[in-house]
């Protein structure tokens, strides 16, 4: 079962606009959510972290926001920039759990059009 | 401040051959994780070393293993290779602690014959 999901594989943005990045997941005991952003050839780069204490955390151009009762959060990047044209991993955290240990949805791939 | 370093970037074997892949995690994290990276399945947790113990480990065969040295540097072992191993392996490093992120290194790709 897949704990994380990012339903939408792609995402097209016009250079400028606002790039909405959505992730759902089902276990209720994650607690710390992060995103990561994937270039082709090169491992995943942090973006943004947010606890579960909190429902929206910002940092720059980017902004996490988590619903807990939903069990969904969401990326915002404002304005889009055509280098922030990637793949967007969304990943969460059992900081309980004794080890460190990434759940991560399958990814959305952001295209931004210039 | 020197990021993860994964060696070697690239690799071909062929099935039933045994693979050891190396990271070298930033300076000052003692917590090393492992991930496999396919098309189909996305990144999927290997196991994750803090201080020379395994904490956790994911879903995968006891055909993949791995170490970590007192340095804090992590291998990893693939024994009896399998063409559904080919796969982007990845490593990721952090300080240790709860709510803190990983950091990963740009992985190994590996190919088999």
């Amino acid at each position: 079962d897949q704990q994380v999901k990012q339903n939408s594989p792609s995402l097209s943005v016009q250079e400028g606009r606002i790039s909405i990045l959505n992730c759902d997941y089902t276990n209720s005991m994650f607690d710390y959510f992060l995103w990561y952003k994937k270039y082709p050839a090169e491992g995943p780069t942090f973006l943004i972290s947010i606890s579960s204490i909190k429902d929206k955390n910002e940092d720059g151009r980017f902004t996490v926001f988590l619903n807990k009762s939903a069990k969904h959060l969401s990326l915002h990047i404002v304005p889009s920039q055509p280098g922030d044209s990637a793949v967007y991993f969304c990943a969460a955290f059992r900081s309980g759990a004794g080890s460190y240990q990434l759940t991560f949805g399958k990814g959305t791939k952001l295209s931004v059009i210039p | 401040k020197a990021g993860v370093t994964q060696t070697p970037r690239y690799l071909i074997k062929t099935r039933g051959q045994q693979v050891t892949l190396s990271c070298s995690p930033i300076s000052g994290h003692r917590s090393v994780s492992w991930y496999q990276q396919t098309p189909g399945q996305g990144l999927q947790f290997l196991f994750e070393y803090f201080s020379e113990t395994q904490r956790n480990k994911g879903n995968f065969p006891g055909r993949f293993s791995g170490r970590q040295f007192s340095n804090s540097r992590s291998e990893m072992n693939v024994s009896t290779l399998e063409l559904g191993d080919s796969a982007l392996y990845l490593c990721a490093s952090s300080p240790g602690g709860s709510n803190q992120p990983q950091h990963f290194g740009d992985g190994t790709r590996l190919s088999i014959l």
